[in-house]
C-alpha cells in the first residue's frame, strides 16, 4: 500500500520551461515533505524539504506548494536545465517515527535542449 | 569528506543463500537507515539503527536484519534469498533520527538474485 502517490510517471520539458511533479498523501500524521533527486547510479540526495506549517518554500530554482486541506504537494523546477534531468521522488515522514521515509513511485524528467 | 559508502557495488546471489552489504556513513553521521529500491520505484525503508540499536522498522520479514557497530557502521543481511530481493539496496546516514534535513544517501548496492 503505497502511502504516497506521485505524478506523472515521466514528462518531457524544453529547456527554461517549469516542471511541475505532484504528490498526494492520505496519513494526516506526516509532518515532514522532502523531495529526493536521483541520477542514474546514483543515492536519491535531498533537493529541498516542507513542513506542514508553510504553504510554500523555495530554494533557487525549486519551489515546494504544499496544501494542507488537500493533502497535496508539488515540485516546480523554474527555468529547467538539462542538468536536471533525473528522477524525482517525493517522501513523507513523521517526526514520531523517527523520520522513516515513504516515498512515492518517482517522476523521470528529461530536459531538451 | 567520502559521504555515505556502500561495498560492494554489485552482487549476484542465488535462491536460498544468504548475502550481507555494508555501510559506512557520512562523517559525523550516527543513524544509520536502509532501503529497498526496486527497478523503476522509489525506495522502501527497510529499518534504521541508533545507538547499536533498530529504533524504526519497515514492512519486510525477519530474512531481512541488520546491525550497527560502535564506530556507526552498518551491515544489512538478508537470508534465503528470494528472486524477488533483486533491488538496489541504499544505505543512508543522519546526524540523528530526529534530523531528516542531514540526510544523505549513499550510491546503493545492486543485488542480483538468480
Amino acid at each position: 500500500q503505497q502511502q504516497v502517490k506521485q505524478s506523472p510517471q515521466s514528462l518531457i520539458v524544453q529547456k527554461g520551461g517549469i516542471s511541475i511533479i505532484n504528490c498526494a498523501y492520505e496519513n494526516t500524521a506526516f509532518d515532514y515533505f522532502p523531495w529526493y533527486q536521483q541520477f542514474p547510479g546514483k543515492g536519491p540526495a535531498l533537493l529541498i524539504a516542507i513542513r506542514p506549517d508553510v504553504s510554500e518554500k523555495k530554494e533557487g530554482r525549486f519551489t515546494i506548494s504544499f496544501n494542507k486541506s488537500a493533502k497535496q504537494f508539488s515540485l516546480h523546477i523554474m527555468d529547467s536545465q538539462p542538468g536536471d534531468s533525473a528522477t524525482y521522488f517525493c517522501a513523507a515522514s513523521i517526526r514520531s517515527n523517527d523520520y522513516k521515509l515513504s516515498f512515492g513511485a518517482g517522476t523521470t524528467v528529461t530536459v531538451r535542449a | 569528506d567520502a559521504g555515505v559508502t556502500q561495498s560492494p557495488t554489485h552482487l549476484i546471489k542465488t535462491r536460498g543463500q544468504q548475502v550481507t552489504l555494508r555501510c559506512s556513513p557520512k562523517s559525523g553521521h550516527d543513524t544509520v537507515s536502509w532501503y529497498q529500491q526496486a527497478l523503476g520505484q522509489g525506495p522502501q525503508f527497510i529499518f534504521q539503527y541508533y545507538e547499536e540499536e533498530e529504533r524504526q522498522r519497515g514492512n519486510f520479514p525477519d530474512r531481512f536484519s541488520g546491525h550497527q557497530f560502535p564506530n556507526y557502521s552498518s551491515e544489512l543481511n538478508v537470508n534465503a534469498l528470494l528472486l524477488g530481493d533483486s533491488a538496489l539496496y541504499l544505505c543512508a546516514s543522519n546526524q540523528g533520527p530526529g534530523r531528516p534535513d542531514t540526510q544523505y544517501f549513499g550510491p546503493g548496492t545492486r543485488l542480483t538474485v538468480l
